[in-house]
């Protein structure tokens, strides 16, 4: 499986574009990149996905590489609601199992 | 809610007792996939379902780990004669289907504290 390393810690200010980085160098051509939060004593959330292409939904938009070894989270305009841990994800080749890295703690700031 | 749901939210037990956790997928999710989360680390992966089979169990930590899924929809994770070190958030996701590019929808988990 690809390996994906993420800053441990960001501060953003309230109401700016977070953009949250992830390298995988080592992603495989039909790998998906995947990224989720969490909130303290939830469940992680699905934000967004990607293989190739940017892709934008409601929550945020995804900026991937032409090489494909890394990727930009940005949540345009980010509020206090989403101080998080967000976590890049390659998919698993195998058994469909997601694997969770450190993550990068993402800290809104008033 | 659309959501995954689980239950119970928090349940504590004495070692050596069977718990049973129940998780309601999305409605019309074929894939579940069961997760547990220690205190500070990352998600341990537990089994997968497609409809009522399992053909990943490669991650339940020992034979005290069993877990079923019934009319491809609920299941249940049931672990037998607790010990201390099962303690944990215990997640439970769900997928359309489980292709690579599904992304797998969460539940809130069951904290589950063994005393």
């Amino acid at each position: 499986d690809a390996k994906t390393t993420q800053p441990p810690s960001m501060d953003c200010a309230e109401g700016r574009a977070a953009n949250l980085p992830c390298n995988h160098s080592t992603i495989s051509g039909n790998e998906y990149v995947y990224w989720y939060r969490q909130i303290h004593s939830q469940g992680p959330q699905y934000i967004i996905h990607g293989l190739k292409n940017n892709e934008t939904n409601e929550m945020a938009s995804l900026i991937i590489t032409e090489d494909r070894k890394s990727s930009t989270l940005i949540l345009p305009h980010a509020t206090l609601r989403d101080t998080a841990v967000y976590y890049c994800i390659v998919s698993s080749g195998s058994a469909r199992q997601l694997t969770f890295g450190s993550g990068t703690q993402l800290t809104v700031l008033p | 809610g659309a959501g995954v749901s689980q239950s119970p939210s928090n349940k504590v037990t004495e070692k050596g007792k069977d718990v049973e956790l129940r998780c309601d997928p999305i409605s019309g999710h074929t894939a579940l996939y069961w997760y547990r989360q220690s205190l500070g680390q990352g998600l341990e992966f537990l089994i997968y379902f497609q409809g009522n089979s399992a053909p990943d169990k490669s991650g339940l930590p020992s034979d005290r780990f069993s877990a079923e899924r019934t009319g491809g929809s609920v299941s249940t994770l049931t672990i037998q004669r607790t010990q201390q070190e099962d303690s944990a958030v215990y997640l439970c996701a769900s997928s359309l289907e489980g292709a690579r590019n599904q992304p797998q929808h969460f539940g809130d988990g069951t904290r589950l504290s063994i005393l």
